[in-house]
C-alpha cells in the first residue's frame, strides 16, 4: 500500500549543487505534480505533468526541471540549488477527482 | 487568478470545544473547493470536498458548506479532540485536472 513514495526525506545542499528529488506512485494516476511548502505561504505548485512526456510549469518553476518518462515517475531536478530553495518539497497525484495524494515530504535545506 | 484566503492560526482550544476555520475564495467560473489536514511530519490528505454550490461536505465529524453567494467554505466540528491537532488547508480547483490553489493553511492545537 505504498502511495506516493518520495525519496530522500532529508537532504542538505551547497549553493550551486544539483539534485534530483524523486516520486513514485503505484495508483496509475494521470497527474502528478510538485508542491514546495514554505511559513505562512501554504503550498505553491513548481511543475505538474498530465500524462507520460506531458508536463507544464505551476506557479514558481524557475530553478526547477521536470520529466515524466514513465506514469508512474515524476522527479524534480534542481539544477543550480540557491538558498531561496530550502523548504519541504511534496510530490502529489491524482485522477479527475479532484482529490490528491501527497507524499510524505522532502526536506531540502541549501546553505 | 484564483486565490484562497484562510484565518490566521494557530486556532488554540479546549478538548470538546467547537470549532470554526474560516476560509474565503476568489474564483472565476464553478470551482471545487476542498479542505486539506496535514497531521505533523506527514503529507496532506484529503479531509472532505464540495463540487457545487449549496454541497456540503463531510468526514470525520467535520463540515463544510460551499457558499456561492459568500464565497465561503468554513470548516467545523462540534467537539474537537486532541488527536485533531494538525494543519488545515483549504483549496480550490478551477480546471480540468488537479491544479489546486491552497491557502496559507491554519494550525489547530487542541489540548486536553
Amino acid at each position: 500500500n505504498a502511495g506516493v513514495t518520495q525519496t530522500p526525506k532529508f537532504q542538505v545542499l551547497k549553493t550551486g549543487q544539483s539534485m534530483t528529488l524523486q516520486c513514485a506512485q503505484d495508483m496509475n494516476h494521470e497527474y502528478m505534480s510538485w508542491y514546495r511548502q514554505d511559513p505562512g505561504m501554504g503550498l505553491r505548485l513548481i511543475h505538474y505533468s498530465v500524462g507520460a512526456g506531458i508536463t507544464d510549469q505551476g506557479e514558481v518553476p524557475n530553478g526547477y526541471n521536470v520529466s515524466r518518462s514513465t506514469t508512474e515517475d515524476f522527479p524534480l531536478r534542481l539544477l543550480s540549488a540557491a538558498p531561496s530553495q530550502t523548504s519541504v518539497y511534496f510530490c502529489a497525484s491524482g485522477q479527475y477527482t479532484g482529490e490528491l495524494f501527497f507524499g510524505e515530504g522532502s526536506r531540502l535545506t541549501v546553505l | 487568478g484564483d486565490s484562497v484566503t484562510q484565518m490566521e492560526g494557530p486556532v488554540t482550544l479546549s478538548e470538546e470545544a467547537f470549532l470554526t476555520i474560516n476560509c474565503t475564495y476568489t474564483a472565476t467560473g464553478y470551482p471545487s473547493l476542498f479542505w486539506y489536514v496535514q497531521y505533523p511530519g506527514e503529507g496532506l490528505q484529503l479531509l472532505l470536498k464540495a463540487t457545487k454550490a449549496d454541497d456540503k461536505g463531510s468526514n470525520k465529524g467535520f463540515e463544510a458548506t460551499y457558499r456561492k453567494e459568500t464565497t465561503s467554505f468554513h470548516l467545523e466540528k462540534g467537539s474537537v479532540q486532541v488527536s485533531d491537532s494538525a494543519v488545515y488547508f483549504c483549496a480550490l480547483g478551477n480546471t480540468g485536472f488537479q491544479k489546486l490553489v491552497f491557502g496559507t493553511g491554519t494550525r489547530l492545537l487542541v489540548s486536553p
